[in-house]
């Protein structure tokens, strides 16, 4: 079946640090999601990525498609406090409608 | 904002006994899913429902659970006979199916079984 791979598993930072969180998928994906998760809290979208290299950028945030559509980054500027959580990955196979999930990178930052 | 709203937010039964969990889409939304999440895991995809259909169920174990979506009403899971190893967080998850493919999710019922 369909494997989203996603590293690395913990990542700490300072405050003001760049980070970045990569995923794999085994098998080619329409499209690939995004979301990020608090301690306690629910998964919260963030963005959707469709074609084939594709960048969108949301303020310090960027995410990207490889040319592929097998495997997709997030690369956070200058981190801040505020973006502490778990951040996953999610693809889309076909016309399936199923998200499959990356096992998540979880981001502390340190004030 | 009518967001994705899920109840019981926390649930704890004993062995045996059956758990019921239920999902309101976002309003204007006719797809649900549901995810299980174990504690420090990604999300696992169960069940991809549309009113009154199920049409993706690969993600479900074949015995105790069932998803229903009836016309009228929130999308119910059902775990009969829970045990031990069904405890988790149970999130469920929205989409337009008209606009797009992103899943809005509910805040979860963490489901805890003793």
């Amino acid at each position: 079946g369909q494997q989203v791979m996603q590293i690395p598993q913990y990542q700490h930072v300072q405050e003001g640090e760049d980070f970045t969180t990569y995923c794999n998928s085994s098998t080619t994906l329409s499209n690939i999601q995004w979301y990020k998760q608090r301690p306690g809290g629910h998964p919260v979208f963030l963005i959707q990525l469709v074609k084939s290299g594709e960048v969108k950028k949301q303020k310090r945030l960027t995410f990207q498609f490889g040319e592929a559509k097998k495997n997709s980054s997030l690369h956070i500027t200058a981190t801040q406090t505020t973006d502490v959580g778990t951040y996953f990955c999610a693809g889309m196979r076909g016309s399936a409608r199923q998200l499959t999930f990356g096992s998540g990178t979880q981001l502390t930052v340190l004030p | 904002n009518a967001g994705v709203m899920q109840n019981p937010r926390h649930l704890v039964r004993r062995r045996g006994q059956e758990a019921r969990l239920r999902c309101s889409p976002m309003k204007g939304h006719s797809h649900v899913y549901w995810y299980r999440q174990l504690p420090e895991e990604g999300l696992k995809f169960m069940v991809y429902l549309q009113k009154e259909n199920i049409i993706d169920e690969s993600g479900m174990p074949k015995e105790r659970f069932s998803a229903e979506f009836p016309k009228e009403g929130p999308s119910i899971l059902r775990i009969q006979q829970v045990v031990r190893g069904d405890s988790a967080a149970y999130f469920c998850a929205s989409s337009s199916g008209t606009s797009g493919y992103e899943q809005y999710f509910g805040p979860g019922t963490r489901l805890t079984v003793t």
